[in-house]
C-alpha cells in the first residue's frame, strides 16, 4: 500500500462544473500538503500549499486538509478547459527537509 | 528564461547502454532533485543534493549515479540500461533544505525509452 493514495481517474467534467480531487494518506506525521498541476508533456508546477489542517483559497481553487481523517481535497470552481491536466498531491514532514511524497495523480479533463 | 532545463528532452537507447541526463537551474537555488515518473504518473524522488552534497538517496539501483559539479547543475548517469528504466525523469530545484518543505520547481522532463 502506498503512503499516499489518489484516484487516478480519468475524471471528465463539463466546463463550469465544480471539481473535487482527493488524496488519502497513512502517515500521520505529514504536516505540509501541496497540490501540483502537470500539463501533458510538462513538469509539475505548484498550485496550492497548506500547513496542517484547514482550508486555503486562491481564486477558483480551494485546498482542504482534514488531518483527523488523513484526507486532503482540492476543489476547482467554474472549471475551464485550461484546467485539463493531471493533479498530483504531495506531502512533507516537519524536519523532513524538502523530501515530498507524491500521490499517483488524477487526470482531469474539462470539456466544452 | 528557462528556470530549470534538462537535456536531452527525449532519449531512445538500447538495453545495456550507458547514458547521461543533464540539468541546470538559474534560480539561485541550493537544492536540486531527480525524480522518476512511471507510466502511471507516479512521481518518486531518487536523489537530492544541497550545495553539491548528497542529502537524499532513495532505494535506487547502483546503476544510477548523480553528480553535482556545482549547485546550479545536477546530472544523472545511468549504467547498463534496462527496460524497466523507461520513464520520464524530472529534475527539480528549491531553496535550502529547511524544517518545512519549499516549493520545488520542475524541469520539462527527459523521456527515456529503453528498447
Amino acid at each position: 500500500q502506498k503512503e499516499v493514495e489518489q484516484d487516478p481517474g480519468p475524471l471528465s467534467v463539463p466546463e463550469g462544473a465544480i471539481v473535487s480531487l482527493n488524496c488519502t494518506y497513512s502517515n500521520s506525521a505529514f504536516q505540509y500538503f501541496m497540490w501540483y498541476r502537470q500539463y501533458s508533456r510538462k513538469g509539475p508546477e505548484l498550485l496550492m500549499y497548506t500547513y496542517s489542517s484547514g482550508n486555503k483559497e486562491d481564486g477558483r481553487f480551494t485546498a482542504q486538509v482534514d488531518k483527523s481523517s488523513k484526507y486532503i481535497s482540492l476543489f476547482i470552481r467554474d472549471s475551464q478547459p485550461s484546467d485539463s491536466a493531471t493533479y498530483l498531491c504531495a506531502m512533507g514532514l516537519t524536519g523532513g527537509g524538502n523530501k515530498l511524497t507524491f500521490g499517483t495523480g488524477t487526470q482531469l479533463k474539462v470539456e466544452l | 528564461d528557462t528556470a530549470v532545463s534538462q537535456t536531452p528532452k527525449y532519449l531512445v537507447t538500447q538495453m545495456g547502454n550507458d547514458k547521461s541526463i543533464k540539468c541546470e537551474q538559474n534560480l539561485g537555488h541550493d537544492t536540486m532533485y531527480w525524480y522518476k515518473q512511471d507510466s502511471k504518473k507516479f512521481l518518486k524522488i531518487m536523489f537530492s543534493y544541497n550545495n553539491k552534497e548528497l542529502i537524499i538517496n532513495e532505494t535506487v539501483p547502483n546503476r544510477f549515479s548523480p553528480k553535482s559539479p556545482d549547485k546550479a547543475h545536477l546530472n544523472l548517469h545511468i549504467n547498463s540500461l534496462e527496460l524497466g528504466d523507461s520513464a520520464v525523469y524530472f529534475c527539480a530545484s528549491s531553496q535550502d533544505v529547511a524544517a518545512a518543505p519549499y516549493e520545488q520547481y520542475f524541469g520539462p522532463g527527459t523521456r527515456l525509452t529503453v528498447t
